[in-house]
């Protein structure tokens, strides 16, 4: 089983700066399998991102993701007070479906 | 609108059963890969369990020979039967649309299971 670990566990930004998460692999990862989420409170994840860099429909263009093997990234280019919230990598590989524990992007 | 609504949850005994339902609309449940994923509280979601197009089935190890995964088609529905319930199966569960790259595009709202005596 692929083990995918994000960092960092908690990150505290304002409005208007850039966020920049990772998700590490414990093995190399396809760049087609590899999608990013994001969490409200009370509510279910919403696909972002998926095949490393493609943005699902409806997400808006500051949302940003790349990276290959073992190593990937999600960017939020400028925050907006509804981008806060905890963002979860996850991967598919032999058969399973994986994600990391998340990130928390809190306002500072 | 397509959506999904989970259904079934709520506190049961350890070594209990439940079964969760997830009522699809706007599209055709057997028509694409469907599946259950949970989520402890404060942890990241966890895959539990898939069926296909051709009702092939795959299980997470943790819920293997307890859980099982079907759809009926008349209702457009997807069910989890939860057999031997265990403290550690407390979580939200979901059921989700699993995309052709591999990621899950949608969600229902989920239904919460308490395992607690």
């Amino acid at each position: 089983e692929i083990v995918l670990t994000q960092s960092p566990g908690t990150l505290a930004l304002s409005p208007g700066e850039r966020a920049t998460l990772s998700c590490r692999a414990s093995q190399s990862v396809s760049r087609s399998y590899l999608a990013w989420y994001q969490q409200k409170p009370g509510q279910a994840p919403r696909l972002l991102i998926y095949g490393t860099s493609s943005r699902a429909t409806g997400i808006p263009d500051r949302f940003s993701g790349g990276g290959s093997g073992t190593d990937f990234s999600l960017t939020i280019s400028r925050l907006e007070p509804e981008d806060f919230a905890v963002y979860y990598c996850q991967q598919y590989g032999s058969s399973l479906w994986t994600f990391g524990q998340g990130t928390k992007v809190e306002i500072k | 609108e397509v959506l999904l609504v989970e259904s079934g949850g709520g506190l049961i005994q350890p070594g209990g059963s439940l079964r969760l339902s997830c009522a699809a609309s706007g599209f055709t449940v057997s028509s694409n890969y469907m599946t259950w994923v949970r989520q402890a509280p404060g942890k990241g979601p966890e895959w539990v369990s898939i069926i296909y197009t051709g009702g092939t089935t795959s299980y997470a190890d943790s819920v293997k020979g307890r859980f099982t995964i079907s759809r009926d088609n008349s209702k457009n529905t997807l069910y989890l039967q939860m057999n031997s319930l265990r403290a550690e199966d407390t979580a939200v569960y979901y059921c989700a649309r699993l995309g052709p790259t591999n990621a899950f595009d949608m969600w229902g709202r989920g239904t919460m299971v308490t395992v607690s005596s």
